[in-house]
Order: C-alpha cells, then sequence, then structure tokens
C-alpha cells in the first residue's frame, strides 16, 4: 500500500517566488497534518486537518503561508512571497482517528530560497 | 516556547554497549509520549510509545521510561546496532483535552553507532 507521497521532493527558488508543495495522504486517513523540520526547532507542526476541514492552524508562520485541503486525497502547502528563512524540509503526514494514533510521514519536499 | 526538549544534539555509542536518549517536556497535560526515529532523506517513522498510566514499555531491544513526577522520558537501546543510527525525536500530545490534540516534536537528537 502507497505511502504518504509528497511532490516536489526538492524544490530551489529565488526569493519572492511563490512556492506550492503537494502532499497525496494514506487512503483512509482521516487526519492530515503539515510538518516544517528546522535545526534549531526540529519538527514544528504548522497545520492539521480532520476530515478535509482545518482544525488548527496557529503553527503557521505568517500570512504568507496558506494550506488547503480540497479532497480526501489532496492538500497543499503554499508560501507567497518566499524568503530565504523558509529554507526547510516540509512533511506532510497523516494518521486514522487522530494523531493519537499512528501518524505516517511522507519523505519530505525540501526547499530552499536563495 | 519549546514544550518538547531534546537537550543533547547528538550522541556516540559505542556497537553493543546502551544507548539512552533523554526527553524532558513542560506541559502537564501530555499523557501519550513516543518516539520516531528518521533516517536521512526519509521521514520520520513511528518507533515506540508509551501512555502516563505506564512508567516502562519495551518492545525488542528498546525501552521507553517515562518519569512523570520530572517530566522527563528517555529512549534505551540495547544492545545498540550500526542501523540505529538515525536521528530520533521525541513527541508527546494530550489525547483528554479537547481541541489539543497536537503531536509535539523535540527539536531531535542524532545517534551515531560506532562499529
Amino acid at each position: 500500500d502507497a505511502g504518504v507521497i509528497q511532490s516536489p521532493r526538492h524544490e530551489v527558488t529565488e526569493m519572492g517566488q511563490e512556492v506550492t508543495l503537494r502532499c497525496k495522504p494514506i487512503s483512509g486517513h482521516d487526519y492530515l497534518f503539515w510538518y516544517r523540520q528546522t535545526m534549531m526547532r526540529g519538527l514544528e507542526l504548522l497545520i492539521y486537518f480532520n476530515n478535509n476541514v482545518p482544525i488548527d492552524d496557529s503553527g503557521m508562520p505568517e500570512d504568507r503561508f496558506s494550506a488547503k485541503m480540497p479532497n480526501a486525497s489532496f492538500s497543499t502547502l503554499k508560501i507567497q512571497p518566499s524568503e530565504p528563512r523558509d529554507s526547510a524540509v516540509y512533511f506532510c503526514a497523516s494518521s486514522f482517528r487522530g494523531p493519537g494514533n499512528t501518524i505516517y510521514f511522507g519523505e519530505g519536499s525540501w526547499l530552499t530560497v536563495v | 516556547d519549546q514544550q518538547v526538549k531534546q537537550n543533547s544534539p547528538s550522541l556516540s555509542v559505542q556497537e553493543g554497549r546502551i544507548s539512552i536518549l533523554n526527553c524532558d517536556y513542560t506541559n502537564s497535560m501530555f499523557d501519550y509520549f513516543l518516539w520516531y526515529k528518521k533516517y536521512p532523506a526519509e521521514g520520520p517513522t513511528f518507533l515506540i510509545s508509551i501512555s502516563s498510566i505506564k512508567d516502562k514499555n519495551e518492545d525488542g531491544r528498546f525501552t521507553v521510561f517515562l518519569n512523570k513526577s520530572a517530566k522527563h522520558l528517555s529512549l534505551h537501546i540495547v544492545p545498540s546496532q550500526p542501523g540505529d543510527s538515525a536521528v530520533y525525536f521525541c513527541a508527546a500530545l494530550s489525547r483528554v483535552v479537547q481541541g489539543a490534540q497536537k503531536l509535539v516534536f523535540g527539536q531531535g537528537t542524532r545517534l551515531t553507532i560506532n562499529p
């Protein structure tokens, strides 16, 4: 069975450009999470959805970040405009019936903003 | 405000010896704790968990200990193997507080097992 699928795996973009990261959760999972990994802060939760509805976006750093989940099999994380400090690995993850159950992560999207 | 802290960024252990990874938390509402393991260029994968009603959970070579009064947990790996070299993340959440079921991760500890 396919795991969480993220694209692109690597993205290098110039400051000011729009970046869109994509995620396909595991089929049947009803929770989807977006995390960001940095050296200083480890894995930070940006936002999570339950049944396609955003539940908590308090981790989204600024208005430049937005996330959508138009259906149960697809989510996007958009950064507009991007800045060098946004450079990080962005992980999408999904679980069945909440974070108290095992969360499965994708392989991550490595973003570099120059 | 870092609610889950792993104060050791790295740890080096000889193969066959015990590896002990530590984690501290500040939120007394946390009642479920997990360890995730991450290899380079891969996403984190679940390793072991413990509920706050227990003080120890064991799974093969991996044991997690929880000290609620000290708000501290540790992961023991015995014996350590080269394949255990990875970054280990401690995580915690509250399963009882409505609307607060967020899994909070620490910064991670890079474990290196030397042959």
